[in-house]
């Protein structure tokens, strides 16, 4: 099976543009969860999805949001991008067998100038 | 409300020698418990994972972790370094919450290894 495929792998937007990262999982996997990393606060939970919904949800502010289209891939979008938002997003799927065990793609590496 | 703690940002062993990389973990109801390891401009790969069954957990690349529940540990461990090994090491925690398992993740561990 192919494994996690992020795109684009290396961004770099403007201070107030907005932005959007994609994520196809791994086929066969419904649920997509999406981390931001950053040196400063290393690996944080942004959200997850599952079956088009978002079931959880992290402690972001709401520029960042999430969607999950019904083949699973998903979608993040960050707007009015801040200096702060430089970091390491990477996405994750499960599957429902083994819905504890994630399954990271590369990441998409945002830098925000 | 869980959170994991890895003992020591840096960790630096010569080739050949023991790897031990620190995790403590803490959770209110019965964890599954993972290591994950992250290369240069890469995802993360998982380990290894303990998940109720037997307590010492083989994984990949000969590492291996033990499940402590009195000491709430669960300590990486490979018997000799390989210098293929240098990357950054997470441990992280995950329980059941609603219908998913959400893990929390420690701030990470360079391992760093010397010819």
């Amino acid at each position: 099976k192919a494994g996690v495929t992020q795109t684009p792998r290396y961004l770099i937007k403007t201070r107030g543009q907005q932005v959007t990262l994609s994520c196809s999982p791994i086929s066969g996997h419904r649920s997509v969860s999406w981390y931001q990393q950053t040196p400063g606060q290393g690996l944080q939970f942004l959200f997850e999805y599952f079956s088009e919904t978002q079931r959880n949800k992290g402690n972001f502010p709401g520029r960042f949001s999430g969607r999950q289209f019904s083949n699973s891939r998903s979608e993040m979008n960050v707007s009015t991008l801040e200096l702060g938002d430089s970091a390491l997003y990477l996405c994750a799927s499960t599957g429902t067998g083994t819905s504890y065990e994630q399954y990271f793609g590369p990441g998409t590496r945002l830098t925000v100038t | 409300a869980q959170s994991v703690t890895q003992l020591g940002s840096h960790v630096s062993v010569s080739e050949g020698a023991l790897v031990l990389l620190r995790c403590n973990y803490s959770s209110s109801v019965p964890p599954y418990l993972f290591w994950y390891v992250q290369y240069p401009n890469q995802g993360l790969q998982l380990l290894l994972k303990y998940t109720s069954a037997a307590t010492l957990v083989k994984g990949i690349n000969g590492f291996e972790a033990e499940f402590k529940k009195s000491e709430t540990s669960f300590h990486l461990t490979k018997p000799s370094a390989h210098m293929s090994d240098a990357a950054e090491y997470f441990c992280a925690v995950s329980s059941r919450s609603g219908g998913s398992y959400i893990p929390t993740f420690g701030r990470g561990t360079s391992l760093i290894v010397h010819p």
